[in-house]
């Protein structure tokens, strides 16, 4: 089975920290992504990556960065967390052809106080 | 115009007949496309895919793409109140993958 793990299933931090959510997969998938998930609003693309150190923007990449230093781990960096970036974050991954389904993770919430 | 598209919902559904959820989208050159089933609190789970004109069918579920038309749909048969979930529609191109707002089914006994 496909595993996808995020670091952490809940997170509270305070305006201005710089966060960090985790997310690796097992099954040496190419492509990883990372989502936000709002009510209403469904999954947005934040970020993906389709190879180690390449990275694209998504839909709504303002206030976030990504790090892929290595295949099996991406990284979503808030630079300095703000309130309106509370949120359910999914990691995902999948293969590399369009024919391919993406795998989630089980999802971090972060509150930002 | 958002890429891909859904009715919210709710939508209401009596046990043993059929749900039918559509979703359209904007982006011709999109090449395949998925549905996922989201229960409340958890991830998304991939129900079916389909990146062919036409129908596929798994078990009770019934996806059918039309590409000239530009939109997707997935029929459920035989609804169980399990079905009760939030389903969301994706499209695939090279390399993203790009969803829609989902659709809340409700499934009554």
């Amino acid at each position: 089975d496909v595993k996808v793990t995020q670091s952490s299933r809940y997170l509270v931090k305070r305006t201005g920290e710089k966060v960090f959510l985790e997310c690796v997969q097992d099954m040496d998938h190419e492509n990883m992504f990372w989502y936000r998930q709002d009510p209403g609003l469904g999954l947005r693309l934040i970020y993906f990556s389709y190879d180690v150190k390449m990275k694209e923007k998504g839909d709504i990449p303002e206030g976030y960065s990504v790090s892929r230093e290595k295949k099996e781990r991406f990284s979503l960096i808030l630079e300095s967390a703000s309130t309106n970036q509370t949120s359910m974050y999914l990691c995902a991954s999948s293969l590399g052809h369009s024919n391919t389904e993406a795998f989630f993770g089980q999802g971090t919430r972060l509150t930002v106080v | 115009q958002k890429e891909v598209e859904q009715n919210s919902g709710p939508l209401s559904v009596p046990e043993g007949a059929i749900a039918s959820l559509n979703c359209t989208y904007s982006d011709r050159g999109s090449q395949s496309f998925f549905w996922y089933r989201q229960y409340s609190g958890k991830s998304p789970e991939l129900i079916m895919f389909i990146y062919s004109n036409g129908d596929k069918e798994d078990g009770r579920f019934t996806a059918q793409l039309n590409k000239a038309s530009q939109y997707v749909s997935l029929l459920i048969r035989d609804s169980q109140p399990s079905d009760s979930a939030t389903y969301l529609c994706a499209k695939r191109g090279a390399s993203k993958i790009i969803f829609g707002s989902g659709t809340r089914l409700s499934i009554r006994p």
